[in-house]
């Protein structure tokens, strides 16, 4: 069965301090991954997606960063954090035209 | 440019009775549109679906209506649970980018009070 494993659960870094957050698939080959973030009070915003290893493309413009270095592995990243990048990440995918995504349980980023 | 909204941040329902959420978007190319359920501090999990080729949809207690010369869709949840406490995400998808790129609305909280 297909499941996702994203971590750490929770985070409490310092302004200006780096950033990494993982995320791997497990059960299914070449699927499309995504990372998404839930900002207090907001809905949930597309950060950046992949259709393939190597493959990133970004929704908005920010502090942060993707990379996929395997296929079902993807990493958040920044060099450093600012205040408003604390909030919730979710990491997603999903199989070809399936639009249907499995989430991960999120990490919870607070940024002091 | 919000494309998919959903305008009520918030719904209190009683138990046993129903709960309409409500959802908008703009795009036309949107074809494909989902409901997700989402717990605090967990992942959203998926609930139900509706493609544009039907106007309705139903599984179980939830049922959604898509209205598409509205650009509106709802979600139904019949009779309303205290399990159903929750916060509910539409999302929607176009077809043809060949892939399942989702936007999805800024949620509304649903309170089912006993």
């Amino acid at each position: 069965s297909q499941t996702i494993h994203q971590w750490p659960a929770t985070l409490v870094q310092p302004v200006g301090s780096p950033l990494s957050l993982e995320c791997t698939v497990e059960g299914t080959s070449n699927p499309n991954l995504y990372w998404y973030r839930q900002a207090a009070g907001r809905g949930l915003q597309l950060l950046f997606y992949s259709v393939g290893i190597g493959q990133i493309s970004s929704e908005v413009p920010q502090n942060l960063s993707a990379s996929r270095p395997q296929d079902r592995q993807f990493i958040l990243s920044s060099k450093k954090l600012l205040l408003s990048d604390s909030g919730f990440y979710l990491c997603a995918w999903s199989v070809g035209s399936n639009y249907g995504y499995t989430f991960g349980s999120g990490t919870r980023l607070t940024v002091v | 440019d919000q494309q998919v909204k959903q305008n009520s941040p918030s719904l209190s329902v009683q138990e046993g009775r129903i709960s309409i959420l409500n959802c908008d978007y703009t795009n036309s190319m949107f074809d494909y549109f989902l409901w997700y359920k989402k717990y605090p501090a967990e992942g959203p999990t998926f609930l139900i679906s509706i493609s544009s080729i039907k106007d309705k949809n139903e599984d179980g207690r939830f049922t959604v209506f898509l209205n598409k010369s509205a650009k509106h869709l709802s979600l139904h949840i019949v009779p309303s649970q205290p399990g159903d406490s929750a916060v509910y995400f539409c999302a929607a998808s176009e077809s043809l980018r060949g892939w399942g790129k989702l936007q999805f609305g800024a949620g509304t909280q649903v309170v089912v009070t006993p």
